[in-house]
C-alpha cells in the first residue's frame, strides 16, 4: 500500500496565483521529505530537501522564493509554487524514507500535475 | 557529477517475449542502485535495491542484476500489466546526501 500521499492529484490555475500542493507520510514520522519535479520524456530532477523544523534546503538553479516548503510536522511537508507562470506547468512529486537504515529506498507519492493558464 | 543513463528509451515487447533493460551509470561510490516502475500519471513505484556488483534480486517477472558499471533489469514472459516507464536511480555513498540521481527511464510496452 501507498506510504507517501500528495494532494491534490491535478490542479488547474491561472497565471499569477498561487498553489499549495500537500505530501504525508502515512503511519511513520519523515523528519525529511523530497520535492521532484518531471518534465515529459525527462528525468526526476530533485528541487529540494524539506527538513522538519528547519529551512529546506534547495538545489542549485531552484528559486527557493517562488517554490516555497513549509515542514511544520513530522507527516506534512508542503510546496507551495508562488505567482505561478506557465513555464512551471510540471509534474511535481514528493518523496520519503521510512526511517531505518541509511539504505532505505525512497518512497514517492502519486504527484501532482500543474497546469498554469 | 553522477550520471544515469538507460536504454532503450522504448520498448515493444509481444506477450511472453522475454527482454533486458540496461542502466550505465558513474558515480563516485555507490551506496545503492534503485529501480522504479512508473505508471503514466502517477509517482514512482519502488521496485528493487542492489548495493554491490553481483547482487541480484528477484519479483516475479522481474530480475535486477548490478555489475560495477550498469545494471540490469531481465523481464522474463512479460504481460500487457508489466508495461510501464522503469526508472533506474543511483545513490552515492558520500558528498551526496539523500539525493537521487534519475536516468530518464525505458518506456516499455507489451503487446498480446
Amino acid at each position: 500500500g501507498a506510504v507517501v500521499s500528495q494532494h491534490p492529484s491535478r490542479v488547474i490555475c491561472k497565471s499569477g496565483t498561487s498553489v499549495k500542493i500537500e505530501c504525508r507520510s502515512l503511519d511513520f514520522q519523515a523528519t525529511t521529505m523530497f520535492w521532484y519535479r518531471q518534465f515529459p520524456k525527462k528525468s526526476l530532477m530533485l528541487m529540494a530537501t524539506s527538513n522538519e523544523g528547519s529551512k529546506a534546503t534547495y538545489e542549485q538553479g531552484v528559486e527557493k522564493d517562488k517554490f516555497l516548503i513549509n515542514h511544520a510536522s513530522l507527516t506534512l511537508s508542503t510546496l507551495t509554487v508562488t505567482s505561478a507562470h506557465p513555464e512551471d506547468s510540471s509534474f511535481y512529486i514528493c518523496s520519503a524514507r521510512i526511517p531505518g537504515t541509511a539504505y532505505s529506498p525512497l518512497h514517492f507519492g502519486n504527484g501532482t500535475r500543474l497546469t498554469v493558464t | 557529477e553522477d550520471q544515469v543513463t538507460q536504454s532503450p528509451e522504448a520498448l515493444r515487447l509481444q506477450e511472453g517475449e522475454s527482454s533486458s533493460l540496461n542502466c550505465s551509470y558513474t558515480v563516485s561510490g555507490l551506496r545503492g542502485l534503485f529501480w522504479y516502475r512508473q505508471d503514466p500519471g502517477k509517482g514512482p513505484e519502488f521496485l528493487f535495491t542492489l548495493y554491490s556488483a553481483g547482487e541480484e534480486k528477484e519479483k516475479e517477472r522481474l530480475k535486477a542484476t548490478l555489475t560495477k558499471k550498469e545494471s540490469f533489469l531481465h523481464i522474463t514472459a512479460p504481460k500487457p500489466e508489466d508495461s510501464a516507464t522503469y526508472l533506474c536511480a543511483v545513490r552515492r555513498l558520500t558528498g551526496g546526501g539523500n539525493k537521487l540521481t534519475f536516468g530518464t527511464g525505458t518506456q516499455l510496452k507489451v503487446e498480446l
